[in-house]
């Protein structure tokens, strides 16, 4: 139980261009999702927070124009980075809890590359 | 100061000894603790969680609790080569947030010998 997909697990593309990225909880509801970034030897940092049906919450330094967050169903996020520049290549991952229970449950991450 | 505090590591354990691995927090308000395993170029992922003062085991792993010293530890018996990796220590930020955001350390790297 509590399996995250997300899709795709590695994309390339060239600057200027967006990207979006699938996060789907299979077999629970996920009343809150949360997407983090993860650059190489450096910890997990934390982007924001979407709960279903609600806009997300941003942590203090994260661009919301740039990445876009719609988290539509108790199943389904998705995180647009949008006119990506290389600075963004990083690995993304989202991970999702259901209501009344703390334990975040991972996505297996999407690889940014931007070229 | 970081909320949660681990030492980052590496922590060589030869094989089939024990690899403790320690966590301290700031916010009293925490509730809930979790350790996540990290495997280099993959995501966490939950390996034991704790919410009660003490001990908790699941099969070679012990988690202990000790919300008086704002600590919290990580046991591994009988390491082998497939442990190496990056444990994660979190807690939930309960009195401050109301999303479910947890907060994670650093890391702590271990590197089972063979």
């Amino acid at each position: 139980g509590a399996v995250v997909s997300q899709h795709p697990s590695w994309v390339i593309c060239k600057s200027g261009t967006s990207v979006k990225i699938e996060c789907r909880s299979l077999d629970f509801q996920a009343t809150t999702m949360f997407w983090y970034r993860q650059f190489p030897k450096q910890s997990l940092m934390l982007m924001a927070t979407s709960n279903e049906g609600s806009k997300a919450t941003y942590e203090q330094g994260v661009e919301k124009d740039k990445f876009l967050i719609n988290h539509a169903s108790l199943t389904l996020s998705t995180l647009t980075v949008t006119s990506a520049h290389p600075e963004d290549s990083s690995f993304y991952i989202c991970s999702a809890r259901t209501s009344g229970r703390y334990e975040q449950y991972f996505g297996p991450g999407t690889r940014l590359t931007v070229t | 100061q970081k909320e949660v505090e681990q030492n980052s590591g590496p922590l060589s354990v030869p094989e089939g000894a024990i690899a403790s691995l320690n966590c301290t927090y700031s916010d009293r308000g925490s509730q809930s603790f979790f350790w996540y395993r990290q495997y280099s170029g993959k995501s966490p992922e939950l390996i034991m969680s704790i919410y009660s003062n003490g001990d908790k085991e699941d099969g070679r792993f012990t988690a202990q609790l000790n919300k008086a010293s704002q600590y919290v530890s990580l046991l591994i018996r009988d390491s082998q080569p497939s442990d190496s990796a990056t444990y994660l220590c979190a807690g939930d930020r309960t009195l401050t947030d109301s999303w479910g955001k947890l907060q994670f350390g650093a890391g702590t790297q271990v590197v089972v010998t063979p």
